[in-house]
């Protein structure tokens, strides 16, 4: 079985300083990981993945996150941030080879950026 | 990608009641997949739906309470039947496209039972 642990229901940052939203998995096998956002009365947005590579992996808007196969963990990452990254955050996982399984997604993270 | 849009994108039903949402993707894939979210809360998959047979469900979702159709390669319908308010959520149509592997949604379908 597939899972998906998102410690912190709620992270408050200052804008400009660096923010974290952690995530841990468990998957048998490698797994696929992917992490979205989604602002208010607004669809869940791609923002990046590992499938695999390079364990550091860039995406939108300034984001990035570092597979640590050995802590199971994906951590998403932004060295400064902004009022407008305020969302609900979303990781996610898959386990590779994936065929036609689904996501399976952590209960979320709220981020808070205050000016 | 996909472009994806759900129809209604939010709707008060009464309890008893059925609704259907429609789901409509602008290329073919083969997998979709329905979401539900209730407020504030992580997504729930309830059910797999492959064009041409029959959708496969998640534990806790029925096929009599959450009927779908797939008729084609480009659209979908979810059912929520008999409402009540603890069908209140919203609703996500989900596909995969391209050879990404990301899934990409819909905007979703708000649904509120009284």
């Amino acid at each position: 079985a597939q899972s998906v642990a998102q410690p912190e229901d709620q992270v408050n940052v200052a804008e400009g300083n660096p923010l974290t939203v952690k995530c841990t998995y468990s998957v048998s096998g490698n797994p696929y990981l992917f992490w979205y956002v989604q602002y208010p009365n607004r669809g869940l947005q791609f923002l990046l993945k590992y499938i695999t590579g390079d364990n550091l992996v860039k995406g939108s808007y300034g984001f990035e996150a570092e597979f640590n196969k050995s802590q199971t963990s994906f951590h998403l990452k932004k060295p400064s941030a902004l009022v407008s990254d305020s969302a609900l955050y979303f990781c996610a996982v898959r386990r590779a080879p994936s065929g036609n399984t689904p996501l399976v997604f952590g209960k979320g993270t709220r981020l808070s950026v205050i000016a | 990608s996909a472009v994806i849009s759900q129809k209604p994108s939010r709707d008060i039903c009464q309890r008893g009641t059925s609704l259907t949402i429609q789901c409509q993707v602008d290329s073919q894939v083969t997998m979709m997949f329905w979401y539900r979210q209730q407020p504030g809360q992580s997504l729930t998959l309830i059910a797999t739906a492959n064009q041409g047979s029959e959708a496969t469900y998640e534990s806790g979702f029925v096929i009599d309470k959450f009927p779908i159709s797939r008729p084609n390669l480009t659209f979908s319908t979810l059912t929520v039947s008999n409402m009540s308010p603890e069908d209140s959520s919203i609703y996500l149509c989900s596909v995969r496209a391209g050879s990404g592997e990301e899934q990409y949604f819909g905007p979703g379908t708000r649904l509120t039972v009284t």
